[in-house]
């Protein structure tokens, strides 16, 4: 049971560029999550799926799109990547309440 | 929508004494409070949570307590020890399944 997990761990990208993060997890959990973490923020989540093939915006979605084409796989695309973009990104997942975190990927954009 | 807010920022205590943590939100709604526990280059972990109809929570040397009038919540750590460094995450959740969380508090417990 690897509960959930991310790929990849770390990626730089230049100004521009485009890429997906993708997040899985083997509990059957109807929600899942994506949230950037950024210094002295908090986590503060981007894009949320009630279940698969829905999704829905968060608090900071410009930038990002998502897709739930399968109920435990959940990614995250960055169409132009920009320096604002600049993060650590966690995706979560739960059947209620409790959220279950990733180990994270570290994305950095020159 | 909700809005946390979390204080200190930071808090450096010496290994044995307690530690208290404090945040408040801003929705009435608001009916669940997980505090989260996020070690160096980690996952953020579930430590403790906290529902509405209960005021206090606890597990050995950790607790939680809720002041829904005040629309507050606290988590105290007692007999801190070196591995309790790391940065704590308090969050609440109005339904939806969705959180909002605080900023975050970095306690070091100097040894």
């Amino acid at each position: 049971n690897a509960g959930v997990t991310q790929t990849p761990k770390f990626r730089v990208l230049k100004t521009g560029q485009s890429m997906t993060l993708l997040c899985a997890q083997d509990m059957n959990h109807e929600y899942m999550y994506w949230y950037r973490q950024d210094p002295g923020m908090g986590l503060r989540l981007i894009h949320y799926s009630v279940g698969e093939g829905t999704t829905a915006k968060g608090e900071v979605p410009d930038g990002y799109n998502v897709s739930r084409l399968k109920k435990q796989n959940f990614l995250l695309g960055l169409e132009s990547a920009a320096p604002s973009q600049t993060s650590v990104y966690f995706c979560a997942s739960t059947t209620g309440t409790v959220q279950f975190f990733g180990p994270g990927t570290r994305l950095t954009v020159l | 929508g909700e809005n946390v807010e979390q204080h200190p920022s930071t808090l450096s205590v010496q290994e044995g004494d307690s530690a208290v943590i404090k945040c408040t939100y801003s929705d009435s709604a608001s009916n669940y409070f997980p505090w989260y526990k996020q070690e160096l280059g980690k996952r953020p972990q579930l430590i403790i949570d906290i529902r509405s109809n209960v005021g206090e929570k606890k597990d050995q040397r950790i607790a939680v307590t809720l002041n829904k009038t005040a629309k507050h919540f606290s988590l105290h750590i007692t007999e801190t020890q070196p591995e309790d460094s790391a940065v704590y995450f308090c969050a609440a959740s109005s339904g939806g399944n969705k959180l909002v969380f605080g900023a975050g508090t970095i306690l070091r417990v100097k040894s």
